[in-house]
């Protein structure tokens, strides 16, 4: 099973600064990984696939970078909207597709 | 609009069983890989059970595996979680979630969320 670890649990940023969240694979996930954004009481959101294309109707302030076991999510100049928690998940070597364990972004 | 619709949670007492459901709408189901994934309360996301767009395929987390069982019914564009022998660890928001691509049997990443359903078990 590949495990995915992001860091940090916790991120705290004021308004329109920038994040850079991180997540690390156990193993080479090639560019099979997604980023995925969830505010409190809903369900989480597609951000990010193939580790660095935004999906549709996202924001070109969130990308994605990275490749093999090191990946990261950017998100410049975050509005109110964004602070949330962000997970990623790789979609390489499965059973068992396997998520992060989440950064929550909070406002500072 | 693209949808899906969880139904079926609710409290059980341990080594019960409960089934989980899914409507989709807005979408051709008969064409993408489905998942279930839940989060257990203030935790992460958990990939519990996938199953391939011709139902060829299911796979299971190894936490569930052998008391779960994913199935899908095309005439009713349904997805369902057949959940025996539950445990309180088994305690979660259930999601329903449609994989971004179909017509083979990989899983890929998710695409589209529902809103969850939740299961209690708890004696």
């Amino acid at each position: 099973e590949i495990v995915m670890t992001q860091s940090p649990a916790t991120l705290s940023v004021s308004p329109g600064e920038s994040a850079t969240l991180s997540c690390r694979a156990s193993q080479s996930v090639s560019s099979n990984l997604a980023w995925y954004q969830q505010k409190p009481g809903q369900a989480p959101r597609l951000l990010i696939y193939g580790a660095s294309t935004r999906a549709t109707g996202i924001p070109a302030r969130f990308s994605g970078s990275g490749s093999g076991t090191e990946f990261t999510l950017t998100i410049s100049s975050l509005q109110s909207e964004d602070f949330a928690v962000y997970y990623c998940q790789q979609y390489s070597n499965w059973p068992p597709l396997t998520f992060g364990g989440g950064t929550k972004v909070e406002i500072k | 609009e693209v949808r899906l619709v969880e139904s079926g949670g609710g409290l059980v007492q341990p080594g019960r069983s409960l089934t989980l459901s899914c409507a989709a709408f807005g979408f051709t189901f008969d064409d993408y890989a489905m998942h279930w994934v839940r989060q257990a309360p203030g935790k992460g996301l958990e990939w519990v059970s996938g199953i391939s767009w011709n139902s060829g395929r299911t796979d299971y987390a190894d936490s569930v595996k052998g008391r779960f069982t994913i199935s899908r019914d095309y005439a009713r564009s349904s997805l369902y979680l057949q959940m025996d022998s539950l445990t309180p660890e088994d305690t979660a928001l259930y999601y329903c979630a449609k994989d971004m691509f179909g017509l083979n049997s990989a899983y890929y990443y998710m695409d589209v969320w529902g809103k969850g359903t939740t299961v209690t078990v708890s004696s």
